[in-house]
């Protein structure tokens, strides 16, 4: 099974930082990597598809980079509404392995 | 508009069974392949099961393997997991997702509101 660590765990960042989260899998798994956001009680939202697609209707600010085995996502301006979890996952190969996730927190 | 409703969760002792459903809508179900994820509560997401839009190919986590059974029912656009031998690490929000690509296997576009199951006597 391919294993995804995703750092840091937590966050707290002030309104207008750049905020970089990194996802390593543990075997290269090209450009099948997916970010997912999730606030309190709320259902997951797919963010980024394929490593850097940002999904329809999700703000600029949010960008993904990487392939192989690193990744990273990318909030350049942090707003108040971006305070959730985030979770990378690859859909390289079953099992679709999640990240621990990370929670970012506003200042 | 895609939609996507979980039922079927709710409190079962230890050793029970429970058969969770998924009702989907606003898209041509037969298509899509689906997932159901869990989150503990205050854990991170866990991948469960996945099965094929014809229903063919089935997947499931190691942790869950021989103890959950997922399935569908493309007439009636329900996609089912029927879980047997609980355990309390178990206990879970269950969601279900639909993939984002027809094919074996992708990203979840859209996501339910979940329904959570509680192993405890």
């Amino acid at each position: 099974d391919i294993q995804m660590t995703q750092s840091p765990s937590s966050l707290s960042a002030s309104v207008g930082d750049r905020v970089t989260i990194t996802c390593r899998a543990s075997q290269s798994i090209s450009r099948y990597l997916n970010w997912y956001q999730q606030k309190p009680g709320k259902a997951p939202k797919l963010l980024i598809n394929g490593a850097s697609s940002l999904q329809s209707g999700v703000p600029s600010r949010f960008s993904g980079s990487g392939s192989g085995t690193d990744f990273t996502l990318t909030i350049s301006s942090l707003q108040p509404e971006d305070s959730a979890s985030y979770y990378c996952q690859q859909s390289h190969s079953m099992p679709l392995t999640f990240g621990g996730g990370t929670k970012v927190e506003i200042k | 508009e895609v939609q996507l409703l979980e039922s079927g969760g709710g409190l079962v002792q230890p050793g029970g069974s429970v058969r969770l459903s998924c009702a989907a809508s606003g898209f041509t179900f037969s298509t899509y392949p689906m997932s159901w994820v869990r989150q503990a509560p205050g854990k991170g997401l866990e991948w469960v099961s996945h099965i094929t839009g014809s229903g063919s190919n089935t997947y499931y986590a190691d942790s869950v393997k021989g103890r959950f059974t997922i399935s569908r029912d493309n007439s009636k656009n329900t996609l089912y997991l029927q879980m047997i031998s609980l355990r309390a690490d178990d206990t879970a929000v269950y969601y279900c997702a639909k993939a984002a690509k027809a094919g074996f296997w992708s990203e979840a576009d859209y996501w339910g509101l979940g329904t959570l199951v509680i192993v405890s006597s």
